[in-house]
């Protein structure tokens, strides 16, 4: 689990709020995921960056909006949010084109929409 | 497509009693399997992978679980339950390709009962 770090790992914000989430991989990866987990569904992919480039965009609502600045680092910018979004945010990475196609999760940013 | 089917979404064993979480999986090619463990306020943990070697997969705490082509099943099994085991289990296949693409089955929750 200490390979890949979430913080906040719990976060109330209000409708009108703007907050980020961050998630730090330490194990070399060179692609990183974003995932929603709501209660009795199944979990969701949001964005996928390969590379630092966005690969992958699930047709998620443009008020959540994510950057990679480096093959490190995650992040979530959240704005103007609903209740309905209120989840548990899991952040994973994988080293690609090595066949071994496994993902490491953190341990998520459980997030309350007020 | 690929698609994966969790034929439980509850599971009560008691400790020390045998443990069978179900599995089928559906897949245009050989698949990559995994199976991973989400325990209370908890990221995912990878438990075992099949990636087209042996059959039979050997995971962590004792979980194992076979890949049988002609049932397009992956079940996961452990002989004998502990307390600890009690957490959610997700079934998952791997699409592949360019970068890891999953897709998560339901999941399971396993109840383990003195």
């Amino acid at each position: 689990e200490t390979g890949v770090t979430q913080t906040p790992r719990h976060l109330v914000m209000g409708m009108t709020n703007k907050k980020s989430l961050k998630c730090e991989q330490h194990l070399g990866h060179n692609a990183m995921y974003w995932y929603k987990q709501s209660a009795k569904k199944p979990l969701e992919l949001m964005f996928v960056y390969s590379l630092e480039e966005r690969v992958e965009n699930n047709s998620v609502p443009s008020r959540f909006s994510p950057e990679c600045p480096n093959s490190s680092h995650l992040f979530l910018h959240l704005h103007t949010l609903q209740p309905e979004d209120s989840a548990l945010y899991l952040c994973a990475s994988s080293q690609e084109l090595q066949g071994n196609y496994e993902q490491y999760f953190g341990p998520g940013t459980r997030l309350t929409v007020t | 497509a690929q698609s994966v089917t969790q034929l439980d979404s509850h599971v009560s064993v008691s400790e020390g009693t045998p443990v069978l979480l179900r599995c089928n999986y559906s897949s245009s090619y050989s698949p990559s399997l995994f199976w991973y463990v989400q325990h209370p306020n908890k990221g995912l943990q990878l438990l075992l992978k099949y990636t087209s070697a042996a059959t039979l997969v050997k995971g962590i705490n004792g979980f194992e679980a076979e890949f049988k082509k002609s049932e397009t099943s992956f079940h996961l099994t452990k002989p004998s339950a502990h307390m600890s085991d009690a957490a959610e289990y997700f079934c998952v296949v791997s699409l592949g390709g360019g970068y890891n693409k999953l897709i998560f089955g339901a999941g399971t929750r396993l109840a383990v009962h003195p």
